[in-house]
């Protein structure tokens, strides 16, 4: 079955710190790439997406994804944390072969300490 | 532009009683979407519309789950009757046709419990 790993359930830093985030998935298609976040209290929001063209992509908030199709990931990443970015990030993958549907990973919660 | 909304934010219910979930999606967005969080897993589709058509349902897990788009308009998702395991957090999304199908808007989500 298709699927969407994110290697960490929790990470803990502080503000300044630097983030990264992996995500890889299963599938061997074509595949489109989003990357959402969740705020305490508030809506799944876009963070970034990858549709096709330049795999580095840029979001908003300063966050940034590179996907890399060998490695069947797209890990999201962050130079500089701000205590506003705690938050759950979820991994999810659209497979144009599967309908329209997201498959989702299964989140990683990040707690920036001030 | 207001955004996905859901109705209610929460709900509480006993094992066996029936509950209804609404979506409004955003105006214009034909594609609606169900997805849910069970606690501590990862957020699944369950079904998605195109204007009132059901395009893919494989998602919905058993014939208690019901859900309807009359008019192509709002969505309902009717649990009947419900089961502790149906404990979770249901989201809605909708999203325009064309290249932003993929994008999909989400809702702030029903937190349901049974109890």
């Amino acid at each position: 079955a298709q699927s969407v790993s994110q290697h960490n359930h929790h990470v803990i830093l502080s503000e300044a710190a630097s983030l990264e985030l992996g995500c890889n998935y299963s599938y061997g298609g074509t595949v489109n790439l989003f990357w959402y976040v969740q705020y305490p209290g508030q809506h799944l929001q876009l963070l970034l997406k990858y549709f096709s063209g330049d795999p580095l992509v840029k979001g908003i908030k300063g966050f940034e994804a590179e996907f890399i199709k060998s490695k069947f990931s797209f890990n999201l990443r962050k130079p500089s944390v701000q205590w506003s970015d705690t938050a759950e990030y979820f991994c999810a993958v659209h497979d144009k072969a599967a309908g329209n549907k997201l498959t989702f990973g299964g989140g990683t919660r990040v707690l920036v300490k001030p | 532009e207001a955004g996905v909304t859901q109705f209610p934010s929460h709900s509480v219910i006993e094992k066996g009683q029936t509950v209804t979930l609404r979506c409004d999606p955003i105006s214009g967005h034909d594609n609606l979407y169900w997805y849910r969080r069970v606690m501590g897993k990862e957020i699944k589709f369950l079904l998605h519309f195109v204007k009132e058509s059901k395009q893919d349902e494989s998602g919905m897990p058993n014939n208690r789950f019901l859900a309807e788009r009359t008019g192509g308009t709002y969505s309902t998702l009717k649990v009947q009757p419900a089961e502790l395991e149906d404990s979770g957090v249901y989201f809605c999304a909708s999203s325009l046709p064309g290249q932003a199908l993929y994008e999909q808007y989400f809702g702030p989500g029903t937190r349901l419990t049974v109890t």
